[in-house]
């Protein structure tokens, strides 16, 4: 059976810093690329960033950009995603989203179940 | 960025009815559009890609059409597990992908 297990979510106080990780379990992560997803509480979709299987092709949201990180490690089959200066606004569950590619220009077709991200004081 | 828009935000239909969704990009997306279905407390799932084919275990009344900047996901005779929130998203310009806002589909 192919899933995605995120964790690493909780509860942060705005400018804090929090690293999600995605583990892949029933297939090789080196054969896709990888994206990060979110949605706020009560919202719709918002893609966040992706990552390319070699990590040569990356792109992140006009949102996040400047502030989160995406990265992978195949070798351990996970997928990472660094968020710095979080903002009350980056307030969501994030998702984990294979690509049916190895480029991140494509469409997602395993999704895991999301890891929340609070952003309070 | 292309911009998608869904219409309507919310749809009421009676089961076994047939339910229309409506899909609109803001530039042309070709045929590079997928449709999502998410319920309550799970992750979206993937029920269409390429605007008309639909993905792996998804039954056949769920059927997408359109090209360039129209779109729609017609649920022909709609079962009580419709009744969800749908999704289009395009990839034909990266980055970013971009997903619509979303449509209830609600039992009336």
């Amino acid at each position: 059976e192919v899933y995605l297990v995120e964790s690493g979510g909780g509860l942060v106080q705005p400018g804090r810093s929090l690293r999600l990780s995605c583990a892949a379990s029933g297939f090789t992560l080196d054969d896709y690329a990888m994206h990060w997803v979110r949605q706020a509480p009560g919202k719709g979709l918002e893609w966040v960033s992706g990552i390319s299987w070699n990590s040569g092709s990356i792109g992140y949201a006009d949102s996040v950009k400047g502030r989160f990180t995406i990265s992978r490690d195949n070798a351990k089959n996970s997928l990472y995603l660094q968020m710095n200066s979080l903002r009350v606004e980056d307030t969501a569950l994030y998702y984990c989203a294979k690509d049916i590619a190895v480029t991140p220009n494509w469409y997602f077709d395993l999704w895991g179940r999301g890891t929340l991200v609070t952003v309070s004081s | 960025e292309i911009v998608m828009t869904q219409s309507p935000a919310t749809l009421s239909v009676s089961p076994g009815e047939r339910a229309t969704l409506s899909c609109r990009a803001s530039q042309s997306v070709s045929s590079n559009l997928a449709w999502y279905q998410q319920k309550p407390g799970q992750p979206p799932r993937l029920l269409i890609y390429g605007a008309s084919t639909r993905a792996t275990g998804i039954p056949a009344r769920f059927s997408g059409s359109g090209s360039g900047t129209e779109f729609t996901l017609t649920i022909s005779s709609l079962q009580s597990e419709d009744f969800a929130v749908y999704y289009c998203q395009q990839y034909n310009n990266w980055p970013p992908h971009t997903f619509g806002q979303g449509t209830k589909l609600e039992i009336k």
